[in-house]
């Protein structure tokens, strides 16, 4: 298994531009996570999801919107890039069973000039 | 969602245990106690988890004392590689429910040789 994939890994956006974030598992884990990590800070949680097409919202959702049409897939969609907007994102995975043990990728570095 | 302290800093020599302590005064009946470890450029990693009393796997041990209102990671005989950061998380996810864990700052463990 390759567990949690993220892509890209490095990217620099000007203010105002889109991406959309990539995040695939390939355990079949129904829980799905996006957090971001601003420099020296821990993680918040900007979305998550309970399965396909289930999704709601995490500590700080502004400025991202998510969607789950399939098990594997959650991608992390931004609109009208800002610098503020500059940090490490990770995806994560759960299966559905109880605890808090959850599944990290490798993360994508965000900068917003 | 119970709110999580713990020191933002310890140093401690090559071989020595090194125990980190988590304070979660309102942790709720069915919350569950779990810590990370995350290094740099990387996504956290789960270590472990519990409930109540003591818990041991191959990396780390977790004490949680009758009033669950603290817990300690116990690292044995640290080595350079165990240099990261250390989250405690206290949360319940289950298959039917939603989740909000979040992950404070949490410790910066380093190890000098």
């Amino acid at each position: 298994n390759a567990g949690v994939t993220q892509t890209p890994k490095f990217r620099i956006l000007k203010i105002g531009q889109s991406m959309t974030l990539q995040c695939t598992q390939d355990m079949n884990h129904n829980y799905m996570y996006w957090y971001r990590q601003d420099p020296g800070m821990g993680l918040k949680l900007i979305y998550y999801s309970v399965g396909a097409g289930i999704t709601d919202k995490g500590e700080v959702p502004n400025g991202y919107n998510v969607s789950r049409s399939t098990t594997e897939d959650f991608p992390l969609r931004l609109e009208l890039a800002a610098p503020s907007q500059t940090s490490v994102y990770f995806c994560a995975s759960r299966p559905g069973t109880s605890g808090n043990e959850q599944f990290f990728g490798p993360g994508t570095r965000l900068t917003v000039l | 969602l119970a709110k999580t302290t713990q020191p933002i800093s310890m140093d401690s020599y090559e071989g020595q245990e090194v125990n980190i302590t988590c304070s979660h005064n309102n942790i709720a009946t069915n919350d569950y106690i779990t810590w990370y470890q995350q290094f740099p450029s990387q996504g956290p990693r789960f270590i472990i988890q519990g409930y109540k009393t003591k818990v041991t796997n191959e990396v780390a041990s977790l004490f949680i004392p009758a009033d669950r209102k603290s817990s300690t990671l116990s690292l044995p005989r640290v080595s350079l590689s165990d240099t990261a950061v250390y989250y405690c998380l206290v949360g319940y996810m289950n298959s039917g429910g939603y989740q909000k864990v979040t992950f404070g700052i949490g410790t910066k463990l380093q190890v000098i040789p």
